[in-house]
């Protein structure tokens, strides 16, 4: 079974741009997670989409949005980007069943460079 | 406030040996725990996890233990491998939330030295 897929894996882009990121979940797998991860924050949840809705928000600014769609398929979107939003950017995703635990399954993300 | 701690940044031990690493919770809403190891420009990869109704799992060299009233959870490597030099993660989510919210520690790096 292919596990979850990132697209592209690495990006730079300038100050004020904005930028799209893809996620492609493992099949069958109907929930998506994305995380920034920063070498002085670590791993941070930014919101979760299950059924093309969003389940979750973590604490972060409205700039970063996200979908999903009838496939399963994720897209962030990140808006007028700062210097600070340079980070790995990770996509999990997890069957969410009703028995089912919280085992969530990493893409090997995209790594955002904003200059 | 961080919610999931790691308290050691790295750890180094010797190949062969027991490497044991650390993470505490303040959350009592927690009741599922998982570790992740990482390695560099690659994804978190999924090791092994504990449900709060149990106090220890076991898979072949791994083993997590749970401890509910210190809100404490250690990750067993037995015995020690090179290749298990990696940043590894421990993360608790809320099922009752209804979200699949991980919360992560920082991680602590550990080295196998051959």
């Amino acid at each position: 079974k292919a596990g979850v897929t990132q697209t592209p894996r690495y990006l730079i882009k300038t100050r004020g741009q904005q930028v799209t990121l893809s996620c492609s979940p493992i099949s069958g797998h109907r929930s998506v997670s994305w995380y920034q991860q920063t070498p002085g924050q670590g791993l941070q949840f930014l919101f979760e989409y299950f059924s093309e809705t969003q389940r979750n928000k973590g604490n972060f600014p409205g700039r970063f949005s996200g979908r999903q769609f009838s496939n399963s398929r994720s897209e962030m979107n990140v808006s007028t980007l700062e210097l600070g939003d340079s980070a790995l950017y990770l996509c999990a995703s997890s069957l969410r069943g009703p028995s089912s635990y919280n085992e969530q399954f990493f893409g090997p993300g995209t790594r955002l460079t904003v200059l | 406030d961080q919610q999931v701690k790691q308290n050691s940044p790295s750890l180094s031990v010797q190949e062969g040996r027991i490497s044991i690493l650390n993470c505490d919770y303040t959350n009592s809403m927690f009741d599922y725990f998982l570790w992740y190891k990482k390695y560099p420009a690659e994804g978190p990869t999924f090791l092994i996890s504990i449900s709060s109704i149990k106090d220890k799992n076991e898979d072949g060299r791994f083993t997590v233990f749970l401890n509910k009233s210190a809100k404490h959870l250690s990750l067993h490597i037995v015995p020690s491998q090179p290749g298990d030099s990696a940043v590894y993660f421990c993360a608790a989510s809320d099922s009752g939330a209804g979200s699949y919210q991980l919360t992560f520690g920082k991680g602590t790096k550990l080295s196998v030295i051959p």
